[in-house]
């Protein structure tokens, strides 16, 4: 069975604060890993990830893949309050059906004025 | 950009109705929809996968009999709920992809329901 494991759980910063968000994952058959944020409603894209080491970059987040030790992180440099969300990690591999994304618990950051 | 609808946004019904959530994308072909469940404060769980014209794939432990789900066209998906109960309460999100790309999901505003 697919696996995504995001920590931590939640996060509370203040403006200007740098966080770097986590996610391991064990699943068969690995295609790409995508992280979302999600504010009050449905998730937005933010970053799809399938090589190692090789850095994404939007603005003040950027993100970057290990598959070698089966893990990503989420960098949000200099926080802004609208940057408080809750952030997901799905990591998309091969099944029977096709492909099929799995979801991390998610990590709930805040960020405080 | 590919915009997904879902309506109604809330909904809620007394316990042993059933109620039907429907998925639209607004400006582009869907082949492939989703339809995912979310509990407060936590993750989004796949609920069924489905293609326009065939039947929906449903996840283990997912009630086929009791979450209906339709494709009539590759604009339109629909969920059924049937029979709600309180503990059906939740927050389901569809997502659309215009191709073979699962990971180009467009996600739905969600649609919040609430069983009495």
């Amino acid at each position: 069975e697919d696996k995504v494991v995001q920590s931590p759980l939640s996060l509370v910063v203040h403006e200007g604060d740098t966080v770097t968000l986590n996610c391991s994952y064990e699943v068969t058959n690995f295609r790409s890993l995508l992280w979302y944020k999600q504010e009050k409603k449905a998730p937005t894209f933010l970053f799809m990830l399938t090589s190692s080491g090789i850095e994404k970059k939007s603005g003040r987040l950027s993100s970057i893949l290990d598959k070698k030790e089966l893990f990503s992180i989420l960098n949000i440099t200099a926080t802004q309050t609208g940057d408080s969300a809750v952030y997901l990690c799905a990591v998309e591999a091969l099944h029977n059906a096709g492909n099929m994304l799995t979801f991390g618990g998610g990590t709930r950051l805040m960020v405080k004025p | 950009g590919a915009v997904v609808s879902q309506h109604p946004s809330r909904v809620i019904c007394k316990s042993g109705t059933s109620v039907k959530i429907e998925c639209r994308s607004l400006d582009f072909q869907a082949t492939t929809m989703f339809w995912y469940r979310q509990f407060p404060k936590q993750s989004l769980m796949l609920m069924a996968t489905s293609n326009e014209g065939s039947k929906a794939t449903y996840e283990q432990g997912v009630e086929k009999d009791k979450f209906l789900i339709n494709h009539a066209s590759l604009t339109l998906s629909t969920l059924t709920v049937t029979s709600a109960h309180p503990e059906d309460s939740s927050f389901y999100i569809c997502s659309a992809s215009p191709g073979t790309l699962v990971y180009e999901q467009y996600f739905g505003p969600g649609t919040r329901l609430t069983v009495t």
